[in-house]
């Protein structure tokens, strides 16, 4: 079975509204927590990323917080742009084996 | 600095043929990786090497692939023969020093494979 559950999309919003993309893993130990984004046409670039329980990743508005006790890692973001109309990755190390495990993606696309 | 850098861009080959995909990670890099990615299978690790040796291969779907890093620079990707479930595209990625797994990885472009 997979190690990584990240919602399906599209997600489809309007600028300004709030996202949030679910990610659940399971893993022996505590594994390093990452979010890549990889635009149209591009290669992965990473987002964020927490290595310890209740760290707070962020960049670019995102925030996502390595929740320990419900091996969750969501992803969210305030307020979004027509700019992050992208495919996000939830990808946590040690979830299937010593590598990094990647999730299926989320699309999201923003419109104006 | 220039990134990670991918050749081609894009391929395409007919069934049985021998294809290289080429990649030069960041200069200072001493991991590399190679990904796959599909619709149908989303991200898949391949292979990665550490100071140029290959750590682990078990995401290699079989005996037509393989991968060799001959220096710091220069990597290469071989599939041969070609099917066409080969198509898709495939990304190289690097990471520099200190923690080897919670670096950052930074991937190149792409190489967008088609296979009639």
């Amino acid at each position: 079975g997979d190690s990584v559950t990240q919602m399906e999309g599209p997600v489809t919003l309007s600028e300004e509204a709030f996202l949030t993309i679910n990610c659940t893993y399971t893993a022996t130990g505590y594994p390093s927590l990452f979010w890549y984004v990889q635009y149209p046409g591009e290669g992965l670039q990473l987002l964020l990323k927490a290595t310890k329980a209740d760290d707070k990743g962020s960049n670019k508005g995102f925030e996502a917080t390595y929740r320990k006790e419900t091996t969750s890692f969501h992803l969210e973001k305030g307020s979004v742009q027509v700019s992050d109309s992208a495919v996000y990755f939830c990808a946590p190390f040690g979830a299937a084996g010593n590598k990094l495990t990647f999730g299926g993606g989320t699309r999201v696309l923003v419109k104006p | 600095d220039a990134g990670v850098i991918q050749s081609p861009r894009h391929e395409v080959t007919e069934m049985g043929q021998e294809v290289t995909l080429r990649c030069k990670p960041i200069s200072g890099h001493n991991s590399l990786f190679w990904y796959r990615q599909t619709m149908m299978r989303g991200l898949e690790l391949l292979i990665y090497f550490n100071n140029n040796v290959p750590i682990d291969d078990s995401g290699m779907p079989e005996d037509r692939f393989s991968a060799k890093m001959p220096n710091a620079s220069f990597s290469t990707l071989k599939i041969q023969p070609s099917e066409p479930r080969d198509s898709a595209v495939y990304f190289c990625a690097s990471s520099g020093t200190g923690g080897f797994w919670t670096d950052t990885q930074y991937f190149g472009p792409g190489t967008r494979l088609t296979v009639l």
